[in-house]
């Protein structure tokens, strides 16, 4: 049963430049979280999506962050116009979530973003 | 009130060790206490966790220990290895109802290096 799957693991872009991050979730999880980890920090919560819907997109910022799930496909975070503060490891974790429980979360390996 | 603090920042411990690292939440509504393990250029990997119904769980050489009137839980690491070398992040989570939705809220996180 492979892992969670992060593409690209690294990712250089201009200022101003789109970067698109990808999270294909482990076999049978329907939830993906998306995390944010800054040099130096630990990871904080950027957005919980479900098969088609976001749920919780409270820790993203309200400009130039998105974030979808389709229903076929991996899930995408997208940055538009990117600036050099966004240059962190981006983690996207996949759940097999049952409503009411807080159920194991699995991390892929990350993207790093590096903003030049 | 959705923090959760880490402490201490860094950790030495010699071969054959017990590696100790504490944290403290202020929010009763969390069900749910996991512990990461992240090396260099890797994403976190769920080490053990614990919810609030039990007071200690062991795995192998990792136990956590959770005091919930003190709100607070440990990772401890017997017999500590070269290998065990790496950040070790807590975390939390609700699970249960409200609009967590189970999002992990992360310790600053210890860099533990066991010399041999």
């Amino acid at each position: 049963n492979a892992g969670v799957m992060q593409n690209p693991r690294h990712l250089v872009r201009r200022r101003g430049q789109e970067a698109r991050l990808r999270c294909s979730p482990m076999k049978g999880h329907s939830h993906v979280y998306w995390y944010r980890q800054l040099p130096e920090e630990g990871l904080k919560f950027m957005v919980y999506l479900q098969k088609e819907n976001i749920i919780d997109e409270s820790g993203m910022p309200k400009e130039r962050f998105s974030a979808e799930f389709p229903k076929e496909g991996p899930s995408i975070l997208r940055i538009q116009q990117v600036v050099r503060g966004d240059s962190a490891a981006y983690f996207c974790a996949s759940s097999p979530r049952v409503r009411g429980l807080s159920y194991e979360q699995y991390f892929g390996p990350g993207t790093r973003l590096t903003v030049t | 009130q959705q923090q959760v603090k880490q402490s201490p920042q860094s950790l030495i411990v010699q071969k054959g060790g017990i590696s100790i690292i504490n944290c403290a939440y202020e929010n009763t509504a969390f069900d749910y206490f996991p512990w990461y393990q992240q090396f260099p250029g890797k994403g976190p990997a769920l080490l053990i966790a614990i919810r609030p119904d039990v007071s200690e769980k062991k795995e192998g050489r990792f136990t956590i220990s959770f005091n919930k009137s003190a709100k607070q839980f440990s990772l401890h690491i017997m017999d500590s290895q070269p290998g065990d070398s790496a950040t070790y992040f807590c975390a939390a989570s609700i699970g249960a109802g409200g609009t967590s939705y189970g999002k992990l809220t992360f310790g600053q996180g210890t860099i533990l290096t066991v010399h041999p």
